[in-house]
């Protein structure tokens, strides 16, 4: 597989259960992004991962809880959601954290998450 | 005031009409700029980047303007593969170990036949 790889693309859970997201990127990037994307919102940075170690958590509630295991990877881990947390989640890699013209940002294709 | 600002739209062109869109953005520390395309549904792609001299991709034009802190895009003889949304990105160095990406909510874009 080439890009970044999200599973699952759809996922429905209740308030109670636990779940994870995936991400793996296969682009050699060292830098990885989790954003959450809601309707008629911007797109909204939540974690970033440099070579394995946070460097940015924007104020996520701790419900949300990321994993690198390794730069290629990238989890979420979720439990306790609330309805409100319904979203698209959308992970991404670049090359490093410069993030200027020459070194763009890719997204996987997302996980649409419903909370019920 | 939000950090970028962009007209929701929706735009709706006929084929071949020519459209612009504007965004402005709050930090004048920003650095670099961006214009991304999100399809329906689908993840934002880069379209393509903005410099301070304007720059040109095909039907695609650019612009920035740092005195009054605001970005275009012009495209040129609409085609229906052009719906989608596009989304106004700004990279502002805060001063820490990132340089963060600042999305827009985007600016809807109708092209039909």
């Amino acid at each position: 597989e080439t890009g970044v790889t999200q599973t699952p693309r759809h996922l429905v859970m209740g308030m109670t259960n636990k779940k994870s997201l995936k991400c793996e990127q296969h682009l050699g990037h060292n830098a990885m992004y989790w954003y959450k994307q809601s309707a008629k919102k911007p797109l909204e940075l939540m974690f970033v991962y440099n070579f394995k170690e946070q460097t940015e958590n924007n104020s996520v509630p701790s419900r949300f809880s990321p994993e690198c295991p390794n730069s290629s990877h990238l989890f979420l881990h979720l439990h306790t959601l609330q309805p409100e947390d319904s979203a698209l989640y959308l992970c991404a890699s670049s090359q490093d954290l410069r993030l200027t013209a020459s070194y763009e940002q890719y997204f996987g294709p997302g996980t649409r998450l419903t909370v019920t | 005031r939000k950090e970028v600002e962009q007209d929701p739209g929706p735009f709706n062109v006929p084929e071949g009409a020519t459209v612009a869109f504007n965004c402005t953005y709050s930090n004048s520390a920003s650095q670099s700029f961006f214009w991304y395309r999100q399809d329906c549904r689908k993840e934002p792609k880069l379209l393509m980047s903005v410099y301070s001299s304007g720059n040109e991709d095909g039907r695609f034009t650019a612009q920035l303007n740092r005195a009054s802190q605001y970005i275009s895009l012009l495209i040129r003889d609409s085609k229906l593969s052009d719906s989608a949304t596009y989304l106004c990105v700004v990279n502002a160095d805060y001063g820490g170990a990132t340089n963060k990406l600042i999305f827009g909510t985007g600016t809807l874009l109708a092209v039909q036949p």
